[in-house]
């Protein structure tokens, strides 16, 4: 089965500073799909990014960026320049070209500070 | 606003007790899908249909049960309650069975007292 592991419960970042949050994943198949959703207190769940893994460019979404290892099997979300609006939880996920539901880690909780 | 749409925002019932949740999803999705979240945990898929017809199954209880209408709107029906079931629920959407992200509505906070 598929696991999402995100290894840093909470992560905190100057404001107009980078951070960069970490994901790992385990998986069998190689065609498969990447993405970071946001979390903000209002509890809404916003795509930020995605990724397929067919894929050797990572994605980009103006100051969000990964960093797609295929190999590795992992998939880093960088913030840069954040901004308080950024503070939230921050879920990783992934789904397989075969399956239709998604398979999310755990979640980073990210602070922004003035 | 992702399109995506669910009702009721909070729901508070007691242990034994039966609820639905009504989601309906964005215009010209077919596919929609359930998820489950407790406190300050990471969404649990419990399940998803296309077109109508159910097409995958996660972490469902055999005490929840789920239908997507002819108009496309799902309701899942949650029945006898225990305190455990208490989370945020929540409701996605996309175009296809498969390819496309999915679009998530505001979820439904379920209180079981």
């Amino acid at each position: 089965a598929q696991t999402v592991t995100q290894s840093q419960p909470e992560m905190s970042v100057q404001e107009a500073e980078t951070v960069t949050l970490s994901c790992t994943y385990d998986t069998s198949e190689s065609d498969y799909y990447l993405f970071w959703y946001k979390q903000p207190p209002s509890r809404q769940m916003i795509l930020v990014i995605r990724q397929e893994a067919y894929k050797q460019q990572n994605a980009t979404e103006n100051r969000f960026s990964v960093n797609f290892q295929k190999a590795a099997k992992s998939f880093s979300l960088k913030i840069s320049d954040s901004q308080l609006g950024d503070a939230a939880m921050y879920f990783c996920a992934y789904r397989s070209e075969g399956n239709n539901d998604m398979r999310f880690g755990a979640g980073t909780r990210l602070t922004v500070k003035p | 606003d992702s399109g995506v749409t669910q009702t009721p925002k909070h729901l508070i019932t007691a242990t034994g007790q039966r609820v639905t949740l009504r989601c309906s999803p964005r215009s010209g999705d077919l596919s929609v899908y359930w998820y489950q979240q407790s406190l300050d945990q990471g969404l649990q898929f419990l399940i998803q249909y296309y077109n109508g017809e159910e097409r995958a199954k996660g972490n469902i209880l055999e005490r929840f049960s789920a239908q997507q209408f002819p108009d496309l709107h799902s309701e899942l029906n949650l029945s006898s309650l225990e305190l455990g079931d208490s989370a945020l629920y929540f409701c996605a959407s996309s175009r296809l069975a498969g390819k496309n992200e999915q679009f998530f509505g505001p979820g439904t906070r379920l209180t079981v007292l």
